[in-house]
């Protein structure tokens, strides 16, 4: 079965300073991963997914992402953070169905 | 704009009254889902369809019924609601059925059952 673990509830930061939210996964099977953003009191939106191909994946407002199957993490990055980027993020991954397990969210808040 | 739209936002009401979220997409998409958000368990499948009159048991059915009768619309129906289901409830859709798919998500509905 698979499943996702996003290591840090929370993580504060300052603006201007880089960021990484971690998530590790597992799964017999080849996956698909995805990170989804959710600003307050709004529902989730993409910011990136990794199908197959390179393993470095960039998203909107400047995220990226790095699969590593080795590892089983798709760590998600952005060099500079800003205020607005406050929000919750969601790590979650998929196989050939139609099933899509979610993390437990890493709530992201930047201060200036 | 492609959007997927619930109503309503917010919901207050009492245990054992029946009520009905509704959730519609104008994408024409096949797949459509809900889930249930809860704070540290982040977001289980309630059910989904993967296309009209088909429907099965997500993660969490227990207490809830949904139907697809129309491509557009995925209704949440709570039979009989008990404060267990206070929660935050997203409906999603997706062009194909196949993990490759992002979803598209709603507002949300924050319901309360007293």
């Amino acid at each position: 079965a698979q499943s996702v673990t996003q290591l840090d509830s929370q993580v504060p930061v300052f603006e201007e300073a880089p960021v990484e939210l971690r998530c590790n996964y597992s799964s017999s099977v080849s996956v698909y991963l995805f990170w989804y953003v959710q600003y307050p009191n709004q529902g989730l939106q993409l910011l990136l997914k990794y199908l197959s191909g390179s393993t470095l994946v960039k998203g909107i407002n400047g995220f990226e992402a790095e699969f590593n199957k080795s590892q089983t993490s798709f760590h998600l990055r952005k060099p500079s953070v800003h205020i607005s980027d406050t929000a919750e993020y969601f790590c979650a991954v998929s196989d050939n169905t139609d099933k899509l397990i979610f993390g437990t969210g890493t709530r992201l808040q930047v201060f200036p | 704009e492609a959007q997927v739209t619930q109503n309503p936002r917010y919901l207050i009401t009492v245990t054992g009254k029946k009520l009905t979220v509704t959730c519609s997409q104008n994408m024409n998409h096949e797949y459509m889902s809900w889930y249930r958000q809860d704070p540290g368990l982040g977001l289980r499948q309630i059910y989904y369809s993967m296309n009209v009159e088909v429907t099965d048991k997500g993660d969490v059915p227990e207490g809830y019924k949904v139907s697809r009768k129309e491509k557009r619309n995925f209704p949440l129906i709570l039979e009989s609601p008990s404060p267990n289901q206070t929660s935050l409830y997203f409906c999603a859709s997706r062009l194909e059925t196949g993990g490759g798919y992002g979803y598209t998500f709603g507002s949300g509905t924050r319901l309360t059952v007293v």
